[in-house]
């Protein structure tokens, strides 16, 4: 069973700020990692797809980095807005690779207070 | 821009009874799957198909599951004896190649209620 840690979580933001939270995975055989964001009722939205370690992806205030040696990503929120507010959730996939389901985490559940 | 669908977005079913679940991939998408969550928990993966037959399935995926394309469409995922621990959101995603780092897209999921 793939252990993907994800925390916190869940996270109260003030509006405005910034934020960050962390995906741990295992490391041996790493291939991708893919992060999403789920809003409420919506379906899982893809953030990124990163592959090489010292990636670093950004798509508007968000940004993550991925370290493969040591099986983390960092997700980065700057200037929070109450759109922000959703789940995210991470998943690393391994070597294979091919039609492979992903193993989510949890996921941090991210709450902008105004 | 293209959207996978799920159809019906909630279903209601009573204990035993058969299930069907529909999805219309994105069009030239080849890999298609299936996941579900359980109030309060993982999303977890069921089943990954491709080129008309299961490609990849879970542990959860058992003999009660079943998944079609019987048409140019539509991808299925049948229940065959509901049970109360199948209640759940069911999630359909298609992407467009056998690559681990291509994004897969995620319709909104039928939430299915057993009585």
């Amino acid at each position: 069973i793939l252990n993907v840690e994800q925390s916190p979580q869940s996270l109260h933001v003030q509006e405005g700020d910034s934020t960050n939270f962390t995906c741990s995975f295992p490391s041996s055989n790493f291939y991708a990692l893919h992060w999403y964001r789920w809003e409420t009722a919506k379906s899982p939205e893809a953030l990124f797809v990163m592959t090489l370690n010292g990636d670093e992806k950004k798509k508007g205030r968000i940004s993550a980095t991925l370290n493969t040696k040591e099986g983390y990503s960092y997700l980065y929120i700057k200037g929070s807005q109450p759109e922000d507010s959703a789940t995210y959730l991470c998943a690393p996939m391994y070597s294979g690779g091919g039609a492979d389901g992903l193993t989510f985490g949890k996921g941090t559940h991210l709450i902008i207070q105004p | 821009e293209p959207e996978v669908t799920q159809t019906p977005s909630h279903q209601v079913t009573q204990m035993g009874q058969e299930v069907i679940l529909r999805c219309v991939p994105i069009s030239n998408h080849l890999y298609f799957y299936w996941y579900r969550q359980i109030l309060g928990q993982k999303v977890e993966f069921l089943v990954s198909f491709y080129n008309n037959e299961i490609s990849e399935k879970s542990e959860i995926f058992d003999d009660q599951f079943s998944v079609e394309r019987p048409d140019g469409s539509n991808f299925t995922l049948k229940i065959r004896s509901t049970k109360l621990e199948d209640s759940a959101m069911y999630f359909c995603a298609s992407s467009p190649q056998q690559n681990s780092n291509q994004p897969q897209h995620f319709g909104d999921g039928t939430r299915l209620s057993i009585l």
